[in-house]
Order: structure tokens, then C-alpha cells, then sequence
């Protein structure tokens, strides 16, 4: 049973414009969650993350949003770049559990 | 300032063998946690170790075990490879007691069971 989802598979967009990539997820218990990028041939880096105390955490051109209710948040990223180009992995965790759950992960493409 | 780890890089065994990956972590980090990504798959989160022990596991058999040394490295041994054990195995480190500290990635070793 997946309990973090990203449906979309790929991403393209246009260098300098929005990148907005989703996850949805299941769990309520949930209350960390984080992004990931990963390059071909390399592991996962992290990215940003967002307390479920919170709704919006930004971090130079990346920015996550989190709406509980909804059980989904998101990664905008502003302005897109080629070097963003990478498989990003939306993750979730409980505090005081030792482990994230993953999404598939999203692949997005910045054409210069 | 080295970061997580992972040998070797790639290695391919049959089906019935048994595999042993090594980690180190981060360097100040104490706690190491390993993770399966399955092609087309996000990774999936298969134990944890801290203080030497298991803390906890993933939905992972029995076949899959682990060691974590007085130095924080640590091994995932996999006996009877199967198939399905093709992937690629990803070690993580973090601060175990330090609030949202984010896991750090190696590069992950390549397993290819035939």
C-alpha cells in the first residue's frame, strides 16, 4: 500500500518559468515530509522539508507547501533551471519513527 | 568533509548467494538506515541501526540483516538472493537525536541477482 503518491511521472517545463511538483499521501499520522532530487547515477540529496506545524517553508528558489486537510503538498521551484533536471522524491515520517516512506518519484525536465 | 559512502558500486550475483554491502556514514553522523529502490520505485525502507542495534525494520524477510560497528559503519547482508533482490541499495545516515535531521545518501551499490 503506497502511502505517499506522486502521479505524475515526468515534468517538463521551460528554463525561467514555475516547476511545481506534487505528492499526495494517506498516512494522518505523518508530520514530517520532506523533497529529494536525485541524479542519474547518484543518491538521493535532500532538498527541503516542512514540519506539519507549518504550512510553507522556503529556501532560496525552492519553496514546499503543505495543506494537512488536503493530505498533500507541494515543490515549487522558481525560476526553473536546466541543472534542476533530476528525479525528485516527495518523502513523509512521524517523529520518534526511524523510517520515510517514499513516493515513485517525478522526473522533470528544464528545457533551456 | 566525506559524506556517506557505499562499496562496491556494482555487483552481480546468482540466485541463492549471499551478498554483503558495506557503509560508511557521514562523518558526525551516528545512526546509518538502509534502503531498497526497486526500478521505477521510490526507495523503501528496509532497517535502521543506532548504537550497534536494530531499531527498527521495514517489511523486509529475515533474509535481510544488518550490523552496525563501534565506528557507526555498517554492513546489509542479504542470504538466498532471489530475483527480486536486483536493485539498488541505498545507505543513509543521520543524527539521531537532533530534530528533523534530514537523511544523507550514498551513492547506493547496483545488485543485479541472475
Amino acid at each position: 500500500d503506497q502511502q505517499v503518491k506522486q502521479n505524475s511521472p515526468s515534468l517538463s517545463v521551460q528554463e525561467g518559468r514555475i516547476s511545481i511538483l506534487n505528492c499526495d499521501y494517506t498516512n494522518s499520522m505523518f508530520d514530517y515530509f520532506l523533497w529529494y532530487k536525485k541524479y542519474p547515477a547518484e543518491g538521493p540529496t535532500f532538498l527541503i522539508s516542512i514540519s506539519s506545524i507549518k504550512d510553507k517553508n522556503e529556501d532560496g528558489r525552492f519553496t514546499v507547501f503543505l495543506n494537512k486537510s488536503a493530505k498533500h503538498l507541494s515543490l515549487h521551484i522558481v525560476p526553473s533551471q536546466p541543472g534542476d533536471s533530476a528525479v525528485y522524491f516527495c518523502a513523509a515520517g512521524s517523529h520518534g519513527a526511524n523510517n520515510l516512506f517514499f513516493g515513485t518519484g517525478t522526473r522533470l525536465t528544464v528545457i533551456p | 568533509d566525506a559524506g556517506v559512502t557505499q562499496s562496491p558500486t556494482h555487483l552481480i550475483k546468482t540466485r541463492g548467494q549471499q551478498v554483503t554491502l558495506r557503509c560508511s556514514p557521514k562523518s558526525g553522523h551516528d545512526t546509518v538506515s538502509w534502503y531498497q529502490q526497486a526500478l521505477g520505485q521510490g526507495p523503501q525502507f528496509i532497517f535502521q541501526y543506532y548504537e550497534e542495534e536494530e531499531r527498527q525494520r521495514g517489511n523486509f524477510p529475515d533474509r535481510f540483516s544488518g550490523h552496525q560497528f563501534p565506528n557507526y559503519s555498517s554492513e546489509l547482508n542479504v542470504n538466498a538472493l532471489l530475483l527480486g533482490d536486483s536493485a539498488l541499495y541505498l545507505c543513509a545516515s543521520s543524527l539521531l537525536y537532533r530534530e528533523n535531521s534530514p537523511l544523507h545518501f550514498g551513492n547506493g551499490t547496483r545488485l543485479t541477482v541472475t
